[in-house]
């Protein structure tokens, strides 16, 4: 089985939907972070998580927000969709201590 | 791998060839660097990562080699095969709060059989 697995794979929506991304991971790590990719781009961080009480913002986190339900679990909702949120996201956990990340299959999402 | 926009560069290389992929760093600070393998509709692999305290690391068939005086980090993959054809991804790190790592834009590897 998957360490991070992310809900949906693909997803369509329109322009003004909220939309929830969810991320679950078997690890147990502490720390999971939200990325996004546009075509021929590296990805960029949204927010991040250290604990279920630990929240932080990243570069690109306004229009969207996050919640860490569980060690296990962190969501990255869409409030408002507009179409410059088409992209593809990653879910990531990472080891307390360690730096490198693991990262989920992705979800490609698209606004209309 | 420096940004093009949308046009992702690339590198074709002939099976069984080693391959060479470059990435400029952004940050003199940075202390922690990485590579990822990323196959169309897959999440970003893990493929080996150096600390600034080292120049050269070595893992199977793969070498990472940092110049800290250039900003230079490059990937080495030794006998290339059809399989490794991906994108690949430099990313480093200098901030040890959040520990949180920032991404090159890409280097497309095409191996021709």
């Amino acid at each position: 089985d998957a360490d991070v697995t992310q809900t949906p794979r693909n997803r369509i929506t329109k322009t003004g939907k909220r939309i929830m991304l969810e991320c679950s991971q078997t690890k147990g790590h502490d720390r999971m972070y939200w990325y996004r990719q546009d075509p021929g781009l590296g990805l960029r961080l949204i927010y991040y998580s250290f604990d279920v009480k630990d929240i932080n913002k990243g570069e690109i986190s306004d229009g969207y927000s996050v919640s860490r339900q569980a060690q296990a679990k962190f969501s990255l909702s869409l409030e408002s969709a507009i179409p410059n949120q088409t992209a593809l996201y990653f879910c990531a956990i990472a080891e307390g201590g360690r730096d490198e990340q693991f990262f989920g299959p992705g979800t490609r999402l698209t606004v209309l | 791998g420096e940004s093009v926009g949308l046009h992702l560069p690339t590198l074709s290389v002939q099976e069984g060839d080693n391959s060479i992929i470059n990435c400029a760093y952004s940050n003199s600070a940075s202390d922690y660097f990485i590579w990822y393998k990323q196959e169309s509709g897959k999440g970003p692999q893990f493929i080996i990562d150096i600390r600034s305290n080292m120049d050269k690391r070595q893992g199977q068939r793969v070498t990472v080699l940092l110049n800290k005086t250039v900003k230079h980090l490059s990937l080495q993959i030794a006998a290339t095969q059809p399989g490794d054809s991906a994108v690949y991804f430099c990313a480093e790190s200098w901030d040890t709060g959040r520990r949180a790592l920032t991404f090159g834009s890409g280097t497309r590897l095409q191996v021709q059989p």
